[in-house]
């Protein structure tokens, strides 16, 4: 079965800088989609940014960028030029490509303070 | 905002209740998702529904069920509700069941008393 695993429960920094987030996954598949999301005090679920396991670059959305490495099967992300409004829970997630079903397996998430 | 609505967005009952969680997906979306966010489980997968039929379950307790109606809404039913059935309870929805992007509603908090 896959798994998603979060090893940093609580991450903090300071406005304008960078911080990293750690996700591992374990599965047997070699097509999937791995994802970030990002959940603010009002509980809302928001895409971050998504990879597609056959893509060897590395997936960007403006500050957001993630360093996918398929063979130690991880990825994770890097938030550049933090801003208070990035502070929220982030889940990792994994879905299967091309299965019978897309559910996601979420990771147990990293608390991101930003602090001004 | 996703599209995807859900409704009540709170609900407070006791134990041994039954409750339903009801979703609306987003406009021209087929399959629906039923996630569960408790502190102790985490988000987990509960089940999913593509166009009226069950397409995948995951860890959803006996007590729990889901089903989608031919108007593509769904609801989830929890009975004899217990403490640890308090949680977040999220639904998303997708284009079909394959397709990789969910768009997630701002789920029913519910609490059992």
């Amino acid at each position: 079965a896959q798994t998603v695993t979060q090893s940093q429960p609580e991450m903090s920094v300071q406005e304008a800088e960078t911080v990293t987030l750690s996700c591992t996954y374990d599965t047997s598949e070699s097509d999937y989609y791995l994802f970030w999301y990002k959940q603010p005090p009002s509980r809302q679920m928001i895409l971050v940014i998504r990879q597609e396991a056959y893509k060897q670059q590395n997936a960007t959305e403006n500050r957001f960028s993630v360093n996918f490495q398929k063979a130690a099967k991880s990825f994770s992300l890097k938030i550049s030029d933090s801003q208070l409004g990035d502070a929220a829970m982030y889940f990792c997630a994994y879905t299967d490509y091309g299965g019978a079903t897309n559910k996601l397996i979420f990771g147990t998430g990293t608390l991101l303070a930003v602090q001004p | 905002d996703s599209g995807v609505t859900q409704t009540p967005k709170h609900l407070i009952t006791a134990t041994g209740q039954r409750v339903t969680l009801r979703c609306s997906p987003r406009s021209g979306d087929l399959s629906v998702y039923w996630y569960q966010q408790s502190l102790d489980q985490g988000l987990q997968f509960l089940i999913q529904y593509y166009n009226g039929e069950e397409r995948a379950k995951g860890n959803i307790l006996e007590r729990f069920s889901a089903q989608q109606f031919p108007d593509l809404h769904s609801e989830l039913n929890l009975s004899s509700l217990e403490l640890g059935d308090s949680a977040l309870y999220f639904c998303a929805s997708s284009v079909d069941p394959t397709y990789y992007e969910q768009y997630f509603g701002p789920g029913t908090r519910l609490t059992v008393t």
